[in-house]
């Protein structure tokens, strides 16, 4: 089990520039997560698939921002036309659709991150 | 609307002095709450679930208990290791069970030898 990665780690960009972040969740799990973080702050969801499906999207996800899971398996994040309000960390997470017992929810696990920032 | 609040904001003690840290949260029915541990620069690192209130979690000198409005994370006699931001974060029953998760906004703990 080598968790979840994220790549690159760092990325620094200039306003209007398009960027492409990847995500590798562990290999079992079929759910994959995006959030984003801004310094003090938690992460806010963005987006969520199960396998190759984008089921739900927050209102924090403009047009400028696009999810895929082409193949159910890795998944990349696409921000285009980079503003500054879009420097933040990037955090990728998954689960398994195995639940432990019952109707217990799936522990999501998290990458390291994609540290993005516009200049 | 679902909310995750966290207190304090910060907190520093010394090594050995025991505290808690609250997670207030106001949900539309609760799958579950979980409890992650953040160091700078790093992605979180999941702790605990807790699923009804009542229930109890231990891990070292972390436990984590859950009422029916709150949830604590008492260290006991902290190391300076434990010294990181803990988050909390909720999963509402609306959503099936590989929901999206409201997180508060952390207490960042510093713990001096």
């Amino acid at each position: 089990d080598t968790g979840v990665s994220q790549d690159p780690r760092h990325k620094i960009t200039k306003r209007g520039q398009n960027v492409t972040f990847r995500c590798d969740p562990i290999s079992e799990h079929n759910r994959l997560y995006w959030y984003r973080q801004t310094l003090g702050q938690g992460p806010e969801f963005l987006t969520y698939f199960q396998n190759e499906a984008q089921l739900e999207k927050s209102r924090l996800l403009s047009d400028r921002f696009s999810a895929e899971r082409p193949k159910g398996s890795f998944s990349t994040l696409e921000i285009q036309r980079t503003e500054q309000g879009d420097s933040a960390m990037y955090l990728c997470a998954s689960s398994t659709h195995k639940p432990p017992q019952g109707t217990r929810p799936y522990e999501q696990y998290f990458g390291p991150g994609t540290r993005l920032t516009v200049t | 609307e679902d909310q995750v609040t966290q207190s304090p904001e910060a907190l520093r003690l010394q090594e050995g002095e025991s505290s808690s840290l609250n997670c207030s949260y106001t949900v539309s029915g609760l799958r579950g709450l979980f409890w992650y541990r953040q160091d700078p620069g790093k992605g979180p690192e999941f702790l605990f679930t807790l699923y009804s209130a009542g229930e109890e979690k231990e891990k070292e000198r972390l436990k984590a208990t859950l009422t029916k409005k709150e949830s604590f994370l008492h260290i006991t006699a902290p190391k300076p290791e434990d010294s990181a931001t803990y988050l909390c974060a909720v999963q509402a029953k609306i959503y099936n069970q590989g929901g999206k998760l409201i997180f508060g906004q952390g207490t960042e703990l510093s713990v001096k030898p």
